[in-house]
């Protein structure tokens, strides 16, 4: 079975400043992947970013990348260079041989 | 770019009617999720599917819930009769197949009502 802890419900960020979104993970799978979604008011779940158990570098996309702390079970998002449009509801989540399963999420606010 | 395509996007319904919603996943992903993600909550697996068979359903609350993906492409999953409680939104998912390494890209997702 695998548990994704988010212990931020919310967190706000000054635009053009970076922001950490924490993210702890526990799972018995000996390989799996974690992944960061974005969700708007809209309701979409937007892809961003995916770190491999066994990824030697942290991921990176753009202006998010992943601190992936393997022995510590973390894999947190960091955004630089925060926008406006990036305030949203944001899920980690872990998939193992079975299925994926996501924390509660953290409410991005960033402000002008 | 393909994307996972999901109808209707909003339904409102009276409680112990009927309600279906429908998914096609992106051309050639074998694999398909339904999830329901309730009100300040992450999304949670109701059923998986591998091609047109069930690989998961263990969530599934099948006195109600019904899913099938008869041709291995689009999916419907259905409730009769709704309840209160079913309001949510309902997300489908899709994946190249089932390995820990895939990427699992959503549709817009169906938001429900239950009066």
């Amino acid at each position: 079975a695998q548990k994704i802890t988010q212990t931020q419900p919310g967190m706000f960020v000054q635009e053009k400043e970076a922001v950490t979104l924490d993210c702890t993970y526990d799972t018995s799978d000996p390989s799996y992947g974690l992944f960061w979604y974005k969700q708007p008011s809209s309701g979409e779940m937007i892809f961003l970013i995916y770190q491999g158990s066994y990824d030697q570098q942290n991921a990176t996309e753009g202006r998010y990348s992943l601190n992936f702390q393997k022995a510590r079970k973390s894999a947190n998002l960091v955004i630089s260079a925060s926008q406006l449009g990036d305030s949203a509801m944001y899920f980690c989540a872990s998939q193992g041989n079975n299925d994926m399963r996501f924390g509660a999420g953290t409410r991005l606010t960033v402000k002008p | 770019e393909a994307e996972v395509a999901q109808s209707p996007r909003y339904k409102i319904t009276e409680k112990s009617q009927a309600v279906a919603f429908w998914c096609d996943p992106i051309s050639g992903h074998a694999t398909l999720y339904w999830y329901r993600q309730i009100l300040g909550q992450g999304p949670e697996l109701l059923v998986q599917f591998q091609d047109e068979s069930v690989v998961d359903d263990s969530q599934l609350p099948k006195d109600r819930f019904s899913a099938e993906r008869l041709k291995g492409v689009d999916s419907t999953l259905k409730i009769q009769p709704a309840e209160l409680g079913d309001s949510a939104m309902y997300l489908c998912a899709s994946s190249p197949n089932r390995a820990h390494t895939d990427t699992q890209y959503f549709g817009p997702g169906t938001r429900l009502t239950v009066l």
